[in-house]
């Protein structure tokens, strides 16, 4: 079964520093998504992202984050000064259709440590 | 505001004893209700879409239901490999907004 894959599996970075966590999507969905749970809390959404450019974007999302698809396959999610409240699981999605008929599937996700 | 509450947090269930998981919204205007099970260090893994009250879906020990206020999610005769978070989430019927809104998940322990 067509899964989402996401590396690497555990990131420890230095406060400051930069952070590119990646992102492979089933390969015939269109509509990718980034969502972020902090230990113990909800899992919260981040930005959704269509046809090469950001659909929506929550307020968690600033102007440290960003989001790319730099080729056919992959979507990733830079940091560029991580916090250390950055600290958190980061789970890539992607669904077939924008809406509620095709589910979003998710990855296992990336334990972000920042120290 | 989107909002999504589940309960009980917690559930520990003896094999083989039923119950029914509990997740509570307020949407503007619900598009799909999902349930989706979380494995410890894992991603969420996709269950069931509801989309309209009287809606239920079934896959092997569990049902989803939906009213216009509530979702349940009911697991009969559950194993110990039934044992996971389970989670709740929402999407609005807002214009281009497809993001998913969460509650914070049941843990249930299924013990043999």
């Amino acid at each position: 079964e067509p899964e989402v894959t996401q590396t690497p599996s555990h990131q420890v970075t230095q406060m400051g520093q930069e952070v590119i966590l990646r992102c492979v999507p089933i390969s015939n969905h269109l509509y990718f998504y980034w969502y972020r749970q902090i230990l113990g809390q909800k899992v919260e959404f981040l930005v959704s992202f269509y046809n090469n450019e950001i659909s929506e974007k929550s307020e968690i999302f600033d102007d440290q984050f960003s989001v790319e698809r730099p080729d056919g396959s992959n979507f990733t999610l830079k940091i560029r000064s991580t916090k250390l409240e950055d600290s958190a699981m980061y789970f890539c999605a992607s669904s077939e259709h924008l809406y509620s008929n095709q589910p979003q599937h998710f990855g296992d996700g990336t334990r972000l440590s920042i120290l | 505001e989107d909002q999504v509450t589940q309960s009980p947090e917690a559930l520990r269930l003896q094999e083989g004893e039923s119950s029914s998981l509990n997740c509570s919204y307020t949407v503007s205007g619900l598009r799909g209700l999902f349930w989706y099970r979380q494995d410890p260090g894992k991603g969420p893994e996709f269950l069931f879409t509801l989309y309209s009250a009287g809606e239920e879906k079934e896959k092997e020990r569990l049902k989803a239901t939906l009213t216009k206020k509530e979702s349940f999610l009911h697991i009969t005769a559950p194993k110990p490999e039934d044992s996971a978070t389970y989670l709740c989430a929402v999407q609005a019927y807002t214009g281009a907004n497809s993001k998913l809104t969460f509650g914070k998940g049941i843990t249930l322990s299924v013990r043999p």
